[in-house]
């Protein structure tokens, strides 16, 4: 059974900082995605890697992934408030790429002014 | 307008009884998807579609029934709610390899 985790649970970080929000998944897999919601709102689609070494940036968020340690990474740079959301991971194991998604637990994330 | 739309918004039922929830999506992407999100739980995959007429179940799918006669149309029926079906119902739609696009959801309460 395929498990996906992120860690931390929570993080409170203070604007203009950075942080790293870590993504381990338990099988091996070179899909994976990540999401932002914001409360009560549904899923935004955010970056999705599809090879060992992929690398994507949009804005102060930067992505990556590195299947051979099966670990992704959402940086934040020089944090924002408008950045205050939950962030989800997501893997695809299926190697068929059927899109079969398994969600890590989320990361709620609070920036402070 | 191009998107992905689910009705009802909200929905609130009784215990035993048949609901259907719609999700419609413009994009004619072939994957389509039914999550339902919970407090501890996040995002679990109920069942999804590769394609018209072709579905498979995910994570959870007890008690729930799909349908995709049309490429467009992905609706969910719960055969006989139960309280813990009280959930956040969120449709998806994508194509391989390319980032999904999730629907507005649907927050069902069964009483």
């Amino acid at each position: 059974e395929l498990k996906v985790e992120q860690n931390p649970l929570f993080l409170s970080m203070q604007e203009g900082k950075n942080y790293t929000i870590y993504c381990n998944y338990s099988t091996t897999s070179d899909r994976l995605y990540w999401y932002r919601q914001d409360p009560g709102k549904s899923l935004e689609s955010l970056f999705v890697l599809l090879s060992n070494g992929a690398v994507k940036q949009e804005g102060r968020l930067m992505a990556s992934l590195d299947t051979k340690a099966r670990l992704s990474t959402l940086h934040i740079t020089a944090a924002v408030h408008d950045l205050s959301a939950t962030y989800f991971c997501a893997v695809d194991a299926s190697n068929f790429g059927n899109e079969k998604l398994t969600f890590g637990t989320g990361t709620r994330l609070t920036i402070i002014p | 307008d191009a998107g992905i739309t689910q009705s009802p918004r909200y929905k609130i039922t009784e215990t035993g009884r048949q609901v259907t929830l719609m999700c419609h999506q413009t994009w004619s992407h072939s994957y389509m998807f039914w999550y339902r999100q919970d407090l501890g739980h996040g995002l679990r995959l109920i069942y999804y579609s590769a394609a018209a007429d072709i579905t498979d179940k995910g994570e959870v799918p007890d008690g729930y029934v799909v349908s995709r006669s049309k490429t467009e149309n992905f609706p969910l029926t719960l055969e006989s709610a139960t309280r813990s079906q009280t959930s956040v119902y969120f449709c998806a739609s994508s194509t391989s390899g390319r980032l999904g696009y999730f629907g507005p959801g649907t927050r069902l309460t069964v009483t």
